[in-house]
């Protein structure tokens, strides 16, 4: 298994650009996440699914878009994107079970992006 | 809502010291405990967690912590550390009685270890 994968690594954006951070994962898990770690703040929950067809915001949701049109992508989109959006972005998933199971969250590698 | 608080943001420690990172959580119902590891350059990588039973949770690379539900809290430990061990350290917690499933993070503790 690849795990999960993101794509691209690194990105530079203009101010009012637009683009989709890409995450897949091939573990058949239901469950998909997208964290921005910045400097002292540590992972911060932006937007997440529970499954195909269901998303659901986090702690801090403006300024992005997800969908989950399969188990295995879950692409995170930025409209209009901002400096402010300058992070580093995490995509992790994990599969369902029992409230408190101890399924592990796997993370991606992580994308990269500047926006000046 | 639930909130995960790391007070050391930057330890430095020599090789060999005992290091103990605090982590506290405010949820005071079923929670699930987690420490992560992130190397520099890498994505997070899991050391231990904790969701039920013994509260003294061991994981990898000899590393381990307490839970605590009286103080709410899940500190991590390790009796010697190495260089390797520089890293950033977060812990993270969820709720085990909700079907939400993605994790609360800590702000982070970077740990330097001076050979």
């Amino acid at each position: 298994n690849a795990g999960v994968t993101q794509t691209p690594k690194f990105q530079v954006l203009k101010t009012g650009q637009s683009m989709t951070l890409q995450c897949a994962q091939d573990m058949n898990h239901e469950y998909m996440s997208w964290y921005r770690q910045d400097p002292g703040m540590g992972l911060r929950l932006i937007h997440y699914s529970v499954g195909a067809g269901i998303t659901d915001q986090g702690e801090v949701p403006n300024g992005y878009n997800v969908s989950r049109s399969t188990t295995e992508d879950f692409p995170l989109r930025l409209l209009s994107a901002a400096p402010s959006q300058t992070s580093v972005y995490f995509c992790a998933s994990r599969r369902a079970g029992i409230p408190g199971s101890p399924d592990t969250q796997y993370f991606g590698p992580g994308t990269r992006l500047t926006v000046l | 809502a639930q909130s995960v608080s790391q007070h050391n943001h930057h330890v430095i420690l020599s090789e060999a010291a005992s290091l103990e990172l605090g982590c506290n959580y405010s949820y005071g119902g079923t929670v699930n405990l987690f420490w992560y590891v992130q190397y520099p350059g890498q994505h997070l990588q899991l050391l231990l967690k904790y969701f039920s039973g013994d509260p003294l949770v061991k994981g990898i690379k000899g590393f381990e912590a307490e839970f605590i539900k009286s103080k709410f809290s899940f500190n991590l430990r390790k009796p010697s550390v190495q260089w390797s061990d520089t890293a950033e350290y977060f812990c993270a917690a969820r709720r085990g009685d909700t079907g939400r499933r993605a994790l609360t993070f800590g702000s982070g503790t970077r740990l330097q270890v001076q050979p």
